[in-house]
C-alpha cells in the first residue's frame, strides 16, 4: 500500500532533550516536506526537500533540522525542543517536476514539551 | 507570500443539502490549488486537484472549481451525508513547485 510513516505518534518530552520523528514514503517520491499545526495558524511548511541531499527551509524553520541522506525517508530533528514546538507535525511527499501530483500525507505526530 | 484564507472557518447543514465551501489566494502565480479532507486526529487525505491551466475536477459527489485570475476556488459537495463532517482545507503549490501554503480549513458538520 503506498502510504507516507511517521513515527512516533505520540511524543510528550521536556525543554532541551534531543529528538528526532521519522517519515518514510514507499512510493519513490523525490519531494518530501514536514509541517506543523497549530489552531488559528493552519499548516505551516517548516522544511521540504526536492530530492536526497538537496533540503531548503520553508516559513517557520527555526528550531529545526533536517536531512535527506535516502530517497524514502525525510527526519525532522529538534535539537533542543522548547514549548513553542508543542504541536502537530506531518510529513508529506510528492513526485517533483510534475505539477499535478497531489501531496500524501503522514497520520501526524503529536508532539508535547514540557 | 502567498496567502490562503477560506472562509466560513465553520458551517452546519442538515443531510441532504448541497454546499459550497470558498477558497481564496493572493497570488494567481500557482502550479496548483488541492482540496484536502482531515478527520480529527488524522491525516489529510487528498480529494481533488486543479492543475492551474483547468477550470474544474469533479470525484462522485465533489466538485472543484479554480478561477486563477480572481484568485478563488470552490468546493462542492452534493446531497451531502453526516459521513462529510469533517474539517476541508485547500492549499496551494507556488510556481517554483517548491512550496505549498494551506487554508486555515472549513469545519463542516452534517447534521442527520
Amino acid at each position: 500500500e503506498a502510504q507516507v510513516t511517521q513515527n512516533p505518534r505520540y511524543l510528550i518530552t521536556v525543554t532541551g532533550k534531543k529528538l528526532t520523528v521519522t517519515c518514510s514514503q514507499n512510493m519513490n517520491h523525490e519531494y518530501m516536506s514536514w509541517y506543523r499545526q497549530d489552531p488559528g495558524l493552519g499548516l505551516r511548511q517548516i522544511y521540504y526537500s526536492m530530492n536526497v541531499e538537496v533540503t531548503d527551509k520553508g516559513d517557520v524553520p527555526e528550531g529545526y533540522k533536517v536531512s535527506r541522506k535516502e530517497k524514502r525517508n525525510f527526519p525532522l530533528i529538534l535539537e533542543s525542543p522548547s514549548p513553542n514546538q508543542t504541536s502537530l507535525y506531518f510529513c508529506a511527499s510528492s513526485l517533483s517536476g510534475y505539477p499535478y501530483s497531489p501531496l500524501h500525507f503522514g497520520n501526524g505526530t503529536r508532539l508535547t514539551v514540557t | 507570500k502567498q496567502e490562503v484564507t477560506q472562509i466560513p472557518a465553520a458551517l452546519s447543514v442538515p443531510e441532504g443539502e448541497n454546499l459550497v465551501l470558498n477558497c481564496s489566494f493572493t497570488d494567481s502565480a500557482i502550479y496548483n490549488l488541492q482540496w484536502f479532507r482531515q478527520d480529527p486526529g488524522k491525516g489529510l487525505t487528498s480529494l481533488l486537484l486543479i492543475q492551474s491551466s483547468q477550470r474544474e475536477q469533479t470525484s462522485g459527489r465533489l466538485n472543484a472549481s479554480l478561477d486563477k485570475s480572481s484568485g478563488r476556488s470552490t468546493l462542492y459537495i452534493a446531497a451531502s451525508q453526516p459521513g462529510d463532517s469533517a474539517t476541508y482545507l485547500c492549499a496551494v503549490r507556488v510556481n517554483t513547485g517548491n512550496q505549498f501554503y494551506f487554508g486555515t480549513g472549513t469545519s463542516l458538520t452534517v447534521i442527520p
